[in-house]
């Protein structure tokens, strides 16, 4: 199966800074999702991306499927950014889905 | 208007007990899924049915037996619990692109499973 490596596994910010996010995987893929658990566990959708940039509010997120790698922008972090974001590339195989690890994002005011 | 419900949200049970946790989404879309994340915070999907059928069944024990009763609803019955069995499960759900490939999953709330 497809292997998943998300960096930096823990990231600490203040405030308004801005941060990137990274998701290396190690087989072709049909599609990627990024996604933010809240500290409240709830698991959020922020971007299907099997290609290309796309852009909502301060996110932003690039893949780049023949480099097999994909990017999370966060700009002007939020004590509300704080939480968990994985990546999650989908294989050959319809529908799964395979998390990486995670980045555990710290947003301080 | 909840998209994809999950029930109970919590769960604490005997070692041995037999427990069903029920899944329903009302987006109207043709797949769901069931995911357990255990206490590190990994995910991994268990099972998937697209319409009804079941297309993805992961090496879970077969303690675990999803049941989908129509395409708005997947329930997971787990019998003799262990405690390796406590984790959190979600459920979610994306419709089928005209390409094959599914679109954007959609997760419910979680069920906290805790095996004493």
């Amino acid at each position: 199966g497809i292997q998943v490596e998300q960096s930096p596994p823990d990231l600490i910010l203040q405030e308004g800074a801005n941060s990137t996010l990274r998701c290396n995987f190690s087989d072709s893929v049909n599609n990627l999702q990024w996604f933010h658990q809240n500290p409240w566990g709830q698991l959020i959708n922020l971007f299907y991306i099997p290609s290309g940039t796309k852009q909502n509010g301060r996110l932003s997120a690039t893949t780049v499927a023949t480099e097999r790698y994909s990017l999370l922008y966060i700009s002007s972090s939020q004590t509300t950014d704080s939480g968990v974001y994985f990546c999650a590339p989908e294989g050959t195989s319809y529908g799964k889905l395979t998390f990486g690890q995670g980045t555990i994002l710290t947003v301080h005011p | 208007d909840t998209a994809v419900s999950q029930t109970p949200k919590y769960l604490v049970t005997q070692m041995g007990n037999d427990k069903s946790i029920k899944c329903e989404q009302n987006l109207g879309h043709d797949t769901m899924y069931w995911y357990k994340q255990d206490s590190k915070k990994f995910l991994k999907i268990m099972f998937s049915y697209n319409n009804k059928e079941l297309i993805i069944n992961e090496t879970v024990p077969n303690r675990f037996s999803p049941k989908s009763p129509d395409k708005a609803h997947l329930n997971l019955h787990i019998n003799s619990l262990e405690l390796g069995d406590s984790a959190v499960y979600f459920c979610a759900s994306s419709r089928k692109l005209l390409s094959a490939l599914t679109d954007t999953q959609y997760f419910g709330p979680g069920t906290r499973l805790t095996v004493l």
